[in-house]
């Protein structure tokens, strides 16, 4: 059964970059085919989808946000990354990462609160 | 983006009843919409996929229909542990768009 554990800072400052990390646990993240993806919600909103990365490392991402994020892969670690860019108070949310052999969402993590704040 | 507008927002219910959840698509999906359940401290949980497909480990008592732009989640018998917020999501096109969420409670 794969699990997903994400990790990160919790507070960023505005403008600065926000990076998590999210721990793959009973599947490979090499291995596949598997998509894995990022989505985040707002408080009180509905959910967004961020982005995804294959296990060949290909990505997607949401054109909305697409010049401020990175989605990668460090095999090393059987983690995935997002990497968000110049946040604003905007960025402040619950952010899971999730994995599925498409986009059908199969597996998820707990999320992982992140709060912009000066 | 395909919009995907969840009717009702709220929906009150006891133990024991049927609901229905709608999901419409702002266009054609086809059958590329998924169901999910959200419970606090919970793992989000995949339902229902390919509009009707009940995935593994899900009760018999959740069912999908729809194709194109209208879709329906029911729950025959709910049962204590169905009070949470149901999303649809569409994987027709990029970028994966969700529902506002339905929020199920007693």
């Amino acid at each position: 059964q794969v699990q997903l554990q994400e990790s990160g800072p919790g507070l960023v400052k505005p403008s600065q970059t926000l990076s998590l990390t999210c721990r793959v646990s009973g599947a490979s993240i090499s291995s596949g085919p598997y998509y894995w993806t990022w989505i985040r919600q707002p408080a009180g909103k509905k959910l967004e989808w961020i982005g995804r990365v294959y296990t060949s490392g290909a990505t997607n991402y949401n054109p909305s946000l697409k010049r401020q994020v990175t989605i990668s892969l460090d095999t090393s670690k059987n983690q995935i990354s997002l990497e968000l860019t110049a946040v604003t108070a905007a960025d402040t949310g619950l952010y899971y990462c999730a994995g599925g052999d498409s986009d059908i969402l199969r597996a998820w993590g707990r999320g992982t609160l992140v709060t912009v704040f000066s | 983006d395909i919009q995907l507008t969840q009717s009702p927002s709220f929906l009150s219910a006891s133990v024991g009843d049927r609901v229905t959840i709608t999901c419409r698509a702002s266009e054609g999906i086809s059958t590329y919409l998924a169901w999910y359940q959200q419970k606090p401290g919970r793992v989000v949980r995949l339902l229902i996929y390919g509009a009707s497909a009940l995935e593994s480990g899900v009760p018999s008592r959740f069912s999908g229909s729809g194709s194109g732009t209208e879709f329906t989640l029911t729950i025959n018998s709910l049962q204590p542990e169905d009070f949470a917020v149901y999303y649809c999501q569409q994987l027709n096109s990029y970028p994966i768009t969700f529902g506002q969420g339905t929020r199920l409670e007693i």
